[in-house]
């Protein structure tokens, strides 16, 4: 299976854009990006995720690297709600052959006021 | 309002009491699945189901069972429960397995 690797952890200052990276150089062609966030004490909730083209949302945008082998999740404006676990997941679209999101360690964000 | 609820929130119990944490969503999601999170170790997939009466282990299901009688409802069970089932339960929900997946809030256990 395609694996993601992430920064332990990050920090950034309140009102500013935050920059988290994910390599998964062993990518296929048809994986989806996902990013999930962790909250202290809640579950998993979705952020976005993308194919190949850059994605924006309301809570953040993808940016994906033209040969795939590396993300970013931007967050424009970090508040201190934005304090998380961010995890990149790559998920195969045939989901007959895999059956799971794989968590990896994920990168702890620190928003200081 | 779209939820995965589960309970109970938080559970203490003893080596060999069988126990059931349940899970119920109310968004009509053919997939559910169940997780476990331990410090250092990420979440890791107990079991999925795909659909009702389809169910499939995922990394770590030695311990635990499920089943999926009705679409809303995918209970996990644990037998007789040990001290290394210790952890932290998520069940996630999406409307296929391809799709966007929604968390409970957790259910915190203790087995002692």
């Amino acid at each position: 299976d395609a694996k993601t690797t992430q920064p332990n952890s990050m920090e950034s200052n309140e009102e500013e854009p935050v920059h988290l990276p994910c390599n998964h150089s062993t990518i296929s062609g048809t994986d989806y990006i996902h990013w999930y966030r962790q909250l202290p004490s809640q579950g998993p909730e979705y952020v976005i995720h993308g194919l190949t083209s850059n994605v924006n949302n309301r809570m953040a945008s993808l940016a994906i690297a033209e040969d795939r082998k590396s993300s970013t999740l931007i967050l424009h404006r970090a508040t201190l709600r934005d304090a998380a676990v961010y995890y990149c997941i790559l998920r195969p679209p045939d989901w007959g052959s895999a059956r799971q999101l794989t968590f990896g360690s994920g990168t702890q964000l620190t928003v200081l006021p | 309002e779209a939820q995965v609820t589960q309970n109970p929130r938080y559970l203490i119990t003893v080596t060999g009491k069988k126990l059931t944490v349940t899970c119920s969503q109310n968004m009509n999601h053919e997939y559910m699945s169940w997780y476990r999170q331990d410090p250092g170790l990420g979440l890791r997939q107990i079991y999925y189901s795909m659909n009702v009466e389809v169910t499939d282990k995922g990394d770590v299901p030695e311990g635990y069972k499920v089943s999926r009688k009705e679409k809303r409802n995918f209970p996990l069970i644990l037998e007789s429960p040990s001290p290394n089932q210790t952890s932290l339960y998520f069940c996630a929900s999406s409307l296929t397995g391809r799709n966007i997946q929604y968390f409970g809030a957790g259910t915190r256990l203790s087995v002692l």
